[in-house]
């Protein structure tokens, strides 16, 4: 597609469950990247995908959460046992990789949590 | 390590007057530095970034920003503000791996 498309927009999940969140990336971007926007929080880093290189997974905040890429292309982030405090906007963004690029980000999955 | 540090999480300007978003960067390394737009609903939109390249650098919408080294700065500006500008700034540093993110400056644009 033209642009980077996340789904669903909206989530609201009871407290326990778990949830997947996908991402479809612009096509020929090697670089995909997660993060998570809480109120007044700004941007926080979740993980970043880079070819099929291992990937960098160091802004997960608990073993809850888990990303994958398949086949270079759509990525899936799964929070398992869902708790309040990871209700935010989920936001993925693809580049061609590199620092200069700058990236294109997805509208967002905004997950509520009850 | 990286980090961003955005002065003021709120701005209010009138239209037409001068808009002044502030942005300050600490990096151990010669920065690579963005800033980004995100109006209500939606993701994020790149305005401008600096690559080492020319200090003034000038983007879309009429924004610019000036890379300050001694001052270790990136503030955006625009001399004159629209209604449409009303919306939330994240100023970002390249981290090594992944942009590192300020905490946002929502601006408000009154009539």
């Amino acid at each position: 597609g033209a642009g980077v498309s996340q789904s669903p927009s909206n989530k609201v999940t009871e407290k326990g469950k778990d949830v997947e969140l996908r991402c479809d990336p612009i096509s020929g971007h090697t670089a995909l990247y997660w993060y998570r926007q809480s109120l007044g929080q700004g941007l926080e880093f979740l993980i970043y995908f880079q070819g099929n290189s291992a990937p960098d997974k160091s802004g997960l905040p608990s073993d809850r959460f888990s990303a994958e890429r398949t086949g270079g292309s759509v990525s899936t982030l799964t929070i398992q046992r869902t708790q309040q405090e990871d209700s935010a906007v989920y936001l993925c963004a693809s580049s061609f990789g590199g620092r200069e690029g700058g990236y294109t980000f997805g509208s967002g999955t905004r997950l509520t949590v009850v | 390590a990286q980090s961003v540090t955005q002065l003021g999480s709120h701005v209010s300007v009138s239209e037409g007057a001068l808009v002044l978003l502030r942005c300050n960067y600490s990096s151990s390394v010669p920065p690579y530095l963005f800033w980004y737009v995100q109006y209500p609903n939606q993701g994020l939109q790149l305005l401008l970034k600096y690559t080492s390249a020319a200090t003034l650098v000038k983007g879309i919408n009429g924004f610019e920003a000036e890379f300050k080294k001694s001052e270790t700065s990136f503030h955006l500006t625009k001399p004159s503000a629209h209604m449409s500008d009303a919306a939330e700034y994240f100023c970002a540093v390249w981290g090594g791996t992944a942009l590192i993110f300020g905490k946002g400056t929502t601006l408000s644009v009154s009539s």
